[in-house]
């Protein structure tokens, strides 16, 4: 049973184009994040979600919109893709107080061509 | 503002060596403090965690570290190394309050020789 599962796991398209990546958790945890690990590995936060509500939203452009039905899915949608955005994105979850550390998706490698 | 300075973009060491990773912190809060490690084209998976218990913390996989507070260290380390320990490993800090992030270093690749 996968804790934090993303999908897809790759990604490649085109300039221009319009996607999603989906997360869900099954941990019962109350706060959803998604990070992007670039090139050179740095992990950086872009969004975090507590019960639905957005509480982190990093400078990043606007062409990117988390969205969280419920307390166990948090979505990433990216319009207008460019080549900067290649890139591996990560979910994660947790509790409140991270007593338990953060659990993290294996990650969806995007590729924009 | 909470940072975490990673001393070491690569560090190798020989197979049954000493494996020494350093990580500094910077918070105006007590911090969480974790390691994680990240095996080639895999996720995240958590070694070991401080959250304001015993300072000298055990993980998976044989690593622990000591949380020092004087010196603002979590060094990572692993008595004896050994090749599946090669990998990228993360320090990160977090403030432990809900929705806080977790904020990273840029990490430290580890390398093992035989």
């Amino acid at each position: 049973d996968t804790a934090v599962s993303q999908t897809p796991k790759y990604l490649v398209t085109q300039m221009g184009n319009d996607k999603s990546i989906k997360c869900e958790q099954n941990l019962g945890h109350d706060t959803m994040y998604w990070y992007k690990q670039d090139s050179k590995k740095f992990l950086k936060i872009m969004f975090s979600y507590n019960n639905k509500e957005l509480i982190i939203n990093e400078t990043v452009p606007n062409r990117f919109s988390p969205k969280s039905p419920d307390k166990a899915h948090l979505n990433l949608h990216i319009n207008s893709l460019e080549l900067g955005d290649s890139a591996v994105y990560f979910c994660a979850s947790s509790q409140e107080k991270v007593m338990g550390g953060y659990t993290f998706g294996s990650g969806t490698r995007l590729t924009v061509v | 503002a909470q940072s975490v300075t990673q001393l070491g973009s690569h560090v190798s060491v020989s197979e049954g060596a000493l494996v020494l990773l350093r990580c500094n912190y910077s918070s105006s809060v007590p911090p969480y403090l974790f390691w994680y490690v990240q095996y080639p084209n895999q996720g995240l998976q958590l070694l070991l965690k401080y959250t304001s218990a015993a300072t000298l913390v055990k993980g998976i996989n044989g690593f622990e570290a000591e949380f020092k507070k004087s010196e603002t260290s979590f060094h990572l380390t692993k008595p004896s190394a050994h090749m599946s320990d090669a990998a990228e490993y993360f320090c990160a800090v977090s403030q432990g309050q809900a929705g806080t992030a977790l904020i990273f270093g840029k990490g430290t690749t580890l390398s093992v020789s035989s």
